[in-house]
C-alpha cells in the first residue's frame, strides 16, 4: 500500500483480555515506531524498531506491553491483561531510516471496558 | 530530557488571515523537526520536515522556520482557509535519542 496501514481501526475489549494491534509500514522503510495518544495530548513514544530489532523500548509503560517485528516489516503491539487506563489511540509510524521523515497510520482506537 | 511546548494551545481566526504557530524545545541538539496536522479522530499527516542544518522549509501556503540555537520553530500559514482547521503538532528528533518527541499541539479553528 501507499501509506502506513493499521488494523483494526477500532478495538473494544474487556478488562483483563489480551489484544494485538497490527502495523503495516510503507514498503522499504527500515524504521518503525509505536506511539500512544490520549485525548488532548500529543503522541507519547512507546518503542521503535530498526529492522527486526527493538532499538529503544524505553516508552513501554510496563511488562504487559510487548512489540515484535519478526521480518523487519509488519509489526504487532501486544497488550496483556488490559486495563481501563490502556484506552487510547495507538499510532504507528515508519520512516526510511531513523531520524528521517516519519509517516503515520490512521491509528487504532483501543477501548477497554 | 527533551521537552517540546506549543503555544498557543488553541487559536481561532477568521478566514483569510495569516497566522503563526509556535513550537519551542529545551534541548537544541536535534537532528530535525517535523510539523504534522491531525484532523479529529485521524492519524497524523506530515506537513514539513526541517533538517537541523536548515533554517526554513516551504510547502504551498505553509512556511516553517527553525532556530536551533534558541530552541524555536514557527509554522506560518498564509491566507488561512476553513479546511486548515485541525490540530497542528510539532515534533523533534532528539540528538541523543532516535525518536520523535511531540508537543501537545495547537488546535486551530478557521472561521468562514
Amino acid at each position: 500500500g501507499a501509506g502506513v496501514s493499521q488494523t483494526p481501526s477500532n478495538k473494544v475489549t474487556e478488562k483483563g483480555k489480551y489484544v494485538e494491534l497490527r502495523c503495516d509500514p510503507i514498503s522499504g522503510h527500515t524504521a518503525l515506531y509505536w506511539y500512544r495518544q490520549s485525548l488532548g495530548q500529543g503522541p507519547e513514544f512507546l518503542i521503535y524498531f530498526q529492522g527486526t530489532g527493538a532499538a529503544d523500548d524505553s516508552g513501554l509503560p510496563n511488562d504487559r506491553f510487548f512489540a515484535v517485528r519478526p521480518e523487519g516489516s509488519v509489526s504487532t503491539l501486544k497488550i496483556q491483561r488490559t486495563e481501563r487506563g490502556d484506552s487510547a489511540v495507538y499510532l504507528c509510524a515508519s520512516s526510511v531510516y531513523v531520524n528521517t521523515e516519519a509517516f503515520f497510520g490512521q491509528g487504532t482506537r483501543l477501548t477497554v471496558v | 530530557k527533551q521537552e517540546v511546548t506549543q503555544i498557543p494551545a488553541a487559536l481561532s481566526v477568521p478566514e483569510g488571515e495569516n497566522l503563526v504557530l509556535n513550537c519551542s524545545f529545551t534541548d537544541s541538539a536535534i537532528y530535525n523537526l517535523q510539523w504534522f496536522r491531525q484532523d479529529p479522530g485521524k492519524g497524523l499527516t506530515s506537513l514539513l520536515l526541517i533538517q537541523s542544518s536548515q533554517r526554513e522549509q516551504t510547502s504551498g501556503r505553509l512556511n516553517a522556520s527553525l532556530d536551533k540555537s534558541s530552541g524555536r520553530s514557527t509554522l506560518y500559514i498564509a491566507a488561512s482557509q476553513p479546511g486548515d482547521s485541525a490540530t497542528y503538532l510539532c515534533a523533534v528528533y532528539g540528538g541523543a535519542t532516535n525518536k520523535l518527541i511531540f508537543g501537545t499541539g495547537t488546535l486551530l479553528a478557521v472561521q468562514p
